[in-house]
């Protein structure tokens, strides 16, 4: 079965803090993907890689960052977290075989105080 | 921008009824995708149907699709209480086959 984990479940962070989020695979997936969910807004893309060290911006990454120093590892980096940045975050990784189909995450919610 | 749009925002239902949602879309796909989101929880992929496809099958799960007026259907037939969960429908990003888009679900309690 594939695993996704995320660091953290819960995550409560002040105004300006630097924000770390980290995702790991256990299937060797090529593509890697962070999500955050609103209500109302359902999911939204903010960063995608199809490969290590390649990145692409998805819908809203105005705020984000990510990294993808290892084939597993798929870090989303608040550089100045804000209060409109408070969400559920979810991230997800799929193989180039099968793009189509996403393997999730738990979630990390993240409040931002 | 979004893609999939779910049809009800939100179903009660009673345990042991038949569930049905809808997702329409805007423009071509290769394919449409059901997930399911439970409380606070990650998706999990319950279905893939490809556009030359018009219905898939698995388990209590029942999913067409119709093209020609940019639809699909969700059916869960005798439903339980642990179905209880969010619904969405995810289509590919015609231009980017590695991308889905998802649409914002639909909320589903089944009462026992």
């Amino acid at each position: 079965d594939v695993k996704v984990t995320q660091s953290s479940r819960y995550l409560v962070k002040r105004t300006g803090e630097k924000v770390f989020l980290e995702c790991v695979q256990d299937m060797d997936h090529e593509n890697m993907f962070w999500y955050r969910q609103d209500p109302g807004l359902g999911l939204r893309l903010i960063y995608f890689s199809y490969d290590v060290k390649m990145k692409e911006k998805g819908d809203i990454p105005e705020g984000y960052s990510v990294s993808r120093e290892k084939k597993e590892r798929f870090s989303l980096i608040l550089e100045s977290a804000s209060t409109n940045q408070t969400s559920m975050y979810l991230c997800a990784s799929s193989s180039s075989s099968l793009p189509e189909t996403q393997y999730f995450g738990p979630g990390t919610r993240l409040l931002v105080l | 921008s979004q893609q999939g749009e779910e049809d009800p925002q939100a179903l009660s239902i009673q345990e042991g009824e038949n569930a049905t949602m809808n997702c329409s879309y805007k423009t071509s796909i290769n394919n449409l995708q059901w997930y399911r989101q439970n409380s606070g929880r990650g998706l999990v992929h319950l279905i893939l149907i490809r556009s030359n496809e018009r219905e898939k099958h698995s388990g209590r799960l029942r999913v067409t699709l119709d093209t020609s007026k940019k639809s699909s259907s969700l059916l869960i037939t005798a439903s339980r209480a642990a179905d209880t969960a969010s619904y969405f429908c995810a289509t590919d990003a015609f231009t980017s086959y590695d991308k889905v888009i998802f649409g914002p679900g639909t909320s589903l309690s089944v009462i026992p």
